[in-house]
């Protein structure tokens, strides 16, 4: 079973703060991602990585950066956190590239923005 | 702009009867759809797709219909059991061009004992 796991489950933040969020997965896999679930939004994508080092821009870029230096781990960086980034942040893996299935989604960090 | 859309937030449907999660897609380009599913506090886990060379596709309980002229797919689960009261998502995307998915807005089912 391949397996994704995220630093945090809960997290609060203040307002301008840098905030990081951690990734790992343990399959080998060279695609990662990040979304963000929002009530009546959807999933959208921030950020995804098809190798190390590698990075594209998804729908919803602004105001986040990414940092993959090894294969196993993706990182998402809010430079200086806002209240509009309250969300539910998801990572996801897999061997297929960026339209195939994703076979795996970490559990998710839910962060706050106070 | 959503070009994924669920027009149905919600659904509650009788144990033992069938649920029919609904789809509609505007990007003519889309060829691969797929269904997610999803409990709260965990991240989604994917259950079903097709190709749009194919109009149905069935696993288990579970099985997608896909209308490529109404640009609409569908969901159907027979018979519905309380564990499928989740969240579920569609996706799309171009396998040509390797894009990426597009996620629809979630659609939340209840299925009543």
């Amino acid at each position: 079973d391949v397996k994704v796991t995220q630093s945090s489950r809960y997290l609060v933040k203040r307002t301008g703060e840098k905030v990081f969020l951690e990734c790992v997965q343990d399959m080998d896999h060279e695609n990662m991602f990040w979304y963000r679930q929002d009530p009546g939004l959807g999933l959208r994508l921030i950020y995804f990585s098809y190798d190390v080092k590698m990075k594209e821009k998804g729908d919803i870029p602004e105001g986040y950066s990414v940092s993959r230096e090894k294969k196993e781990r993706f990182s998402l960086i809010l430079e200086s956190a806002s209240t509009n980034q309250t969300s539910m942040y998801l990572c996801a893996s897999s061997l297929q590239g960026a339209g195939g299935p994703i076979e795996a989604f970490g559990p998710g960090t839910r962060l706050t923005v106070t | 702009d959503q070009q994924v859309k669920q027009n149905s937030p919600s659904l509650s449907v009788q144990e033992g009867r069938i649920s029919i999660l609904n789809c509609d897609y505007t990007n003519s380009m889309f060829d691969y759809f797929l269904w997610y599913k999803k409990y709260p506090a965990e991240g989604p886990t994917f259950l079903i797709s097709i190709s749009s060379i194919k109009d149905k596709n069935e696993d288990g309980r579970f099985t997608v219909f896909l209308n490529k002229s109404a640009k609409h797919l569908s969901l159907h689960i027979v018979p519905s059991q309380p564990g499928d009261s989740a969240v579920y998502f569609c996706a799309a995307s171009r396998l040509r061009g390797n894009e990426k998915l597009t996620f629809g807005t979630g659609t939340r089912l209840t299925i009543i004992p």
